[in-house]
């Protein structure tokens, strides 16, 4: 069973272009989740996804950041007209259900800088 | 809203001993779940134990152990035999029931030969 896939995993982009990050979760799996890291900072909780619906995004930007997750394909992370300051971590998981104890298991991670 | 402080940025321990990494929290809520990830150089994160508020028994997983104080709101990982591979950065997380994970600022582990 592939774990969580996110690619690219190193993305570049110039100040004003768009970045695309796109996760693929675990086989079985229906909500996933998005995070993003600054430079020596934890994980800090963006957007809660399930097939089609947006759940919570109480932790995204009200501008710029928009994320979607179709029924068929992947979940995509879109920032529009990047700044310096969206240069992150930004890794996605995904788990089987919602409770607490449904584990969230991590994708690599896209790593955005942005010039 | 709940938060999650780590108080040592920075910890070392020679390789075959033991070290204690801390972890407070704070929240309202009394049914929650607190975890401890490990990020090594790869960026990976990777699940390191858990632990169910419910429970009163410590969880353990081989070398890895916890000391969970919930009236304290206090839950520390304790690594035994510490081995090279276990330098990383550890972030200790909570989650309730709703939904997202909620992490410190971490603690980087450096393990010496």
């Amino acid at each position: 069973n592939a774990g969580v896939m996110q690619n690219p995993r190193h993305l570049v982009r110039r100040r004003g272009q768009e970045a695309r990050l796109r996760c693929s979760p675990m086989k079985g799996h229906s909500h996933v989740y998005w995070y993003r890291q600054l430079p020596e900072e934890g994980l800090k909780f963006m957007v809660y996804l399930q097939k089609e619906n947006i759940i919570d995004e109480s932790g995204m930007p009200k501008e710029r950041f928009s994320a979607e997750f179709p029924k068929e394909g992947p979940s995509i992370l879109r920032i529009q007209q990047v700044v310096r300051g969206d240069s992150a971590a930004y890794f996605c998981a995904s788990s089987y259900g919602q409770r607490g104890y449904n584990e969230q298991f991590f994708g690599p991670g896209t790593r955005l800088t942005v010039l | 809203a709940q938060t999650v402080t780590q108080s040592q940025p920075e910890m070392s321990v020679q390789e075959a001993e033991t070290v204690t990494l801390s972890c407070t929290y704070d929240t309202s809520e009394s049914d929650y779940y607190l975890f401890w990830y490990k990020q090594p150089p790869s960026r990976q994160m990777i699940l390191v134990i858990r632990q169910e508020a419910y429970k009163q028994q410590n969880a353990t997983e081989n070398r890895f152990s916890v000391n969970f104080q919930k009236a304290a709101k206090s839950f520390s990982l304790k690594i035994s035999d510490s081995q090279l591979g276990d330098a990383a950065m550890y972030f200790c997380a909570y989650r309730s029931g709703s939904e997202k994970l909620v992490f410190g600022k971490g603690t980087k582990l450096t393990v010496n030969p």
